[in-house]
């Protein structure tokens, strides 16, 4: 069974440019999650997609993040514009059912560096 | 206070000891207490799923969770140099908006031979 997808794995950009991050998960996970992971901290929730819906953005800094589950599969984060603090891992998850209490599968990470 | 304190080390130890990683949380609404663990430029994998109070043990892991004191911990038996990693625990209340993980730091491990 393949894995949790993620692209690129690696991203430099300056401040105030624009990025974005790509996320497949496993086949046939209906919950999709993207994490921040701020070095020498754990990761913390940006969004949870339930299909292609958003079921918990509540830490997402919505002025400057967006993301997008289309077709309930694939999904895109996007910064605009970024933030020296905005260094960090990226890391998508996918699980087979909503809810904390279940196994999350984790991707290997973008690492976004913000000059 | 943080909801999910973890020491984050780093942890040195010598090829076959025993290792304790520890975590403290205050929210008493957390009912799954998991282990990941994370090898440099991974991301995190599940070592230890555990519900409510009580020991798990699969392999040379052992997890305990202690809901009263609110404390939960992971065990190494016989540790090997394969096992140096970051290890972070991790929590999560039941359902609805309670339901995602809250993680701590993180402990880094470095099990020498």
């Amino acid at each position: 069974e393949a894995g949790v997808a993620q692209s690129p794995r690696y991203k430099i950009i300056e401040k105030r440019q624009s990025v974005a991050f790509w996320c497949n998960p496993i086949s046939g996970h209906a919950t999709l999650y993207w994490y921040q992971q701020i070095l020498g901290q754990g990761p913390k929730l940006l969004i949870q997609f339930q299909n292609n819906g958003v079921v918990d953005d509540s830490q997402l800094p919505k002025d400057r993040f967006s993301a997008e589950r289309l077709k309930g599969v694939d999904s895109t984060l996007k910064i605009q514009p970024a933030k020296l603090e905005d260094s960090a891992v990226y890391l998508c998850a996918s699980s087979p059912r909503a809810g904390g209490g279940n196994e999350q599968f984790f991707g290997p990470g973008t690492r976004l560096t913000v000059l | 206070q943080k909801e999910v304190e973890q020491d984050p080390g780093p942890l040195s130890v010598p090829e076959g000891a025993i290792v304790s990683l520890n975590c403290t949380y205050s929210n008493s609404a957390f009912q799954y207490f998991m282990w990941y663990r994370q090898y440099s430029r991974k991301g995190p994998e599940l070592l230890m799923y555990t519900y409510s109070s009580g020991n798990k043990e699969d392999g040379r892991f052992t997890a305990q969770v202690d809901k009263s004191s609110k404390y939960i911990s992971l065990f190494i038996r016989d540790s090997q140099p394969s096992d140096s990693a970051t290890y972070l625990c991790a929590m999560s209340a039941y359902g609805g908006s309670q339901g995602n993980l809250i993680f701590g730091k993180g402990t880094k491990l470095s099990v020498k031979p």
